[in-house]
């Protein structure tokens, strides 16, 4: 079936560690992710997207990774800081007008 | 721009009552999509809309979920009547075009008792 989920409900880290985030994906899900970011009472942000014809894209210090060999993305953050603790929501299009959201990982950052 | 919008952002009612939650998407956003987030399901795609249109309304729950979307800048969820089990926070988000980012509004904190 279509689905976007992940591996770790929560990762705790301490305040400058690097903190990777992972996400699985099924076969009918699309070529193309969006990570988001979303804080508590808030809606989800967008933090960075990537398609399938690239394997890695980096930002502002995050990188996501793609293997499509094992269907498989992450999101890596560096030097982590407190600001960043918040739920962590992979989402993959299917077809081309549905964004469907995995479950989401909490990511909580320790001083 | 503002971002999306959303009315109210807080509701408390009682089973049984009507509710009616408002979206005002981002200009020149042609797809506008209604959410539904509970711990238990996470979030939930109920509807969306493109050009005004509704195009998948497959995760609407129940016939006592309606959605409508009159003109490009404004849309409503309706839930009549309204049971406990509605409660969740209901985003609105909107697009322009397809395979681009998708904009949140923050959201509307529902709670049945």
């Amino acid at each position: 079936g279509e689905s976007v989920g992940l591996h770790l409900p929560t990762l705790s880290v301490q305040e400058g560690d690097n903190s990777i985030i992972n996400c699985a994906y099924s076969n009918s899900a699309s070529d193309y992710f969006i990570w988001y970011k979303q804080e508590s009472g808030k809606g989800p942000q967008f933090i960075i997207d990537i398609r399938s014809n690239m394997d890695k894209r980096q930002g502002q210090r995050v990188t996501v990774l793609l293997n499509k060999t094992v269907k498989h993305l992450s999101l890596q953050i560096a030097a982590t800081q407190p600001g960043d603790s918040a739920v962590y929501f992979c989402a993959g299009y299917t077809g081309f007008q549905k964004l469907v959201f995995g479950t989401g990982t909490r990511l909580l950052v320790s001083p | 721009d503002a971002g999306v919008i959303q009315s109210p952002r807080h509701e408390v009612t009682e089973m049984g009552q009507e509710v009616t939650l408002r979206c005002k998407p981002i200009s020149g956003h042609d797809y506008l999509f209604w959410y539904r987030q509970t711990m238990m399901r996470g979030l939930e795609l109920l509807i969306y809309f493109n050009n005004n249109v509704p195009i998948d309304d497959s995760g609407m729950p129940e016939d006592r979920f309606s959605a409508k979307m009159p003109n490009a800048s404004f849309s409503t969820l309706k839930i009549q009547p309204s049971e406990p089990r509605d409660s969740a926070v209901y985003f609105c988000a909107s697009r322009f075009r397809t395979y681009n980012e998708q904009f949140f509004g923050p959201g509307t904190r529902l709670t049945v008792l």
